[in-house]
């Protein structure tokens, strides 16, 4: 059965730092791989996704992140975090071809302080 | 214009109430789906329907209840309610026609059972 790790479950950084959020998923096949944001109060939203070619796929917002196939990781990442970044972040993952069944980590919490 | 948009957006009921959640998208996709959000943030698929037909039924207890009238409309009817559903619920859509289903979410519906 497929399955999403995030390992960080809450983060806390001030403006301007480094962001660097992990992701591994468990498939053997093909993958989809998504990264959701989900502000205060508000529905989830598309940051970025990758099926296939360059690794590094670039989002939303200044986000990106790197599929590396051999760890089974799609790590998300921002070079300088703001304030209104502050939000929920889902890895997500669905099997190439499995039709819109997406399997979510549990969500890291990142607050970013002014 | 609200691409995906749900009814009502919170509800608050007693338990063993019977209740429904409406949701409509308007992007012209043809699958939609229902996902759970429960306290932890967790998030996990319920079901999807393409063109109005079942295709997948996560292991849900049957007081649950999808109905899809058209594939512009999936509502969630839930029988018999208990403390445990209260949760958040996200409506999806998405194109099954594309490379890979990016879903597009609605603003959930928060349910509360007392």
């Amino acid at each position: 059965a497929q399955s999403v790790s995030q390992h960080n479950h809450h983060v806390i950084l001030s403006e301007a730092a480094s962001l660097e959020l992990g992701c591994n998923y468990s498939y053997g096949g093909t993958v989809n791989l998504f990264w959701y944001v989900q502000y205060p109060g508000q529905h989830l939203q598309l940051l970025l996704k990758y099926f296939s070619g360059d690794p590094l796929v670039k989002g939303i917002k200044g986000f990106e992140a790197e599929f590396i196939k051999s760890k089974f990781s799609f790590n998300l990442r921002k070079p300088s975090v703001q304030w209104s970044d502050t939000a929920e972040y889902f890895c997500a993952v669905n099997a190439a071809g499995n039709t819109g069944k997406l399997i979510f980590g549990q969500g890291t919490t990142l607050q970013v302080k002014p | 214009d609200t691409a995906v948009s749900q009814t009502p957006k919170y509800l608050v009921t007693q338990m063993g109430n019977d209740k429904s959640i409406k949701c409509e998208q308007n992007l012209g996709h043809d699958t939609m789906y229902w996902y759970k959000q429960d306290s932890k943030k967790f998030l996990k698929i319920m079901f999807s329907y393409n063109n109005k037909e079942l295709i997948i039924n996560e292991t849900v207890p049957n007081r649950f209840s999808p109905k899809s009238p058209d594939k512009a409309h999936l509502n969630l009817h839930i029988n018999s309610l208990e403390l445990g559903d209260s949760a958040v619920y996200f409506c999806a859509s998405s194109y099954s026609g594309g490379r890979a289903n990016v879903l597009t979410f609605g603003a959930g519906s928060r349910l509360t059972v007392l």
